[in-house]
């Protein structure tokens, strides 16, 4: 499968947990998008990587939510101290960086369930 | 920021028939707008795009019209199935630094086409 992916599909954590997901891009895509995508509503955007560099954040990424993209390839979301709130589904998508090129895959996300 | 409003969140059309989705945007910065579909429990599919260069696309049974006046694009389908049934959304966006772009959802139609 040459699409993007991302684990764990599912997860269920208690409240006060920490939690880590990850995403792998398509492989030639150098631009990588988190969402979050709560029932009955569209995504909403999170933070944008180019190559390895985070160059956007929205304000909905509190101070506990941080993504990496150590190497320009995968990337990792962790959110702490999760809350109830931060139930939604989770999702990656990827872009090929060339001028004009504005295209997004989504991955199949990471559903997060938080008790 | 960017504000995307989506009409009408239910469609149920008959089988053969076309389907309309509008979407109005806020940012006159936006330059492209593409349309998703989610089946349930999917990932969001890109079925179709448009940018602001554009005043219309077509691809098979879908098209996109897009006003940049009036600041508001549509989808059509016509001579659906019943595998068109989903959740579509659409969304509008401008470049983010590097090059990227910010992708703003509307809150999606569900779409079912009866036999």
């Amino acid at each position: 499968d040459t699409g993007v992916s991302q684990n764990p599909r599912h997860k269920i954590t208690k409240r006060g947990q920490n939690v880590t997901f990850r995403c792998d891009p398509i492989s030639e895509h150098n631009r990588l998008y988190w969402y979050r995508q709560t029932l009955g509503q569209g995504p909403e955007f999170l933070t944008y990587f180019q190559n390895e560099a985070q160059l956007e954040k929205s304000r909905l990424l509190s101070d506990r939510f941080s993504a990496e993209r150590p190497k320009g390839s995968f990337s990792t979301l962790e959110i702490q101290r999760t809350e109830q709130g931060d139930s939604a589904m989770y999702l990656c998508a990827s872009s090929l960086g060339v001028p004009g090129y504005n295209e997004q895959f989504f991955g199949p996300g990471t559903r997060l369930t938080v008790l | 920021g960017e504000n995307v409003e989506q009409h009408p969140s239910t469609l149920s059309v008959q089988e053969g028939d076309s389907a309309v989705i509008k979407c109005t945007y806020s940012d006159s910065a936006s330059n492209y707008f593409p349309w998703y579909k989610q089946e349930l429990g999917k990932r969001p599919q890109l079925i179709i795009d448009i940018r602001s260069n554009v005043g219309e696309k077509k691809d098979q049974r879908i098209a996109v019209t897009l006003n940049k006046t009036a600041k508001h694009f549509s989808l059509h389908i016509t001579e659906t199935q019943p595998e068109d049934s989903a959740v579509y959304f659409c969304a509008a966006s401008k470049e983010l630094t590097g090059g990227g772009n910010k992708l703003t959802f509307g809150t999606g139609t569900q779409l079912k086409v009866e036999l």
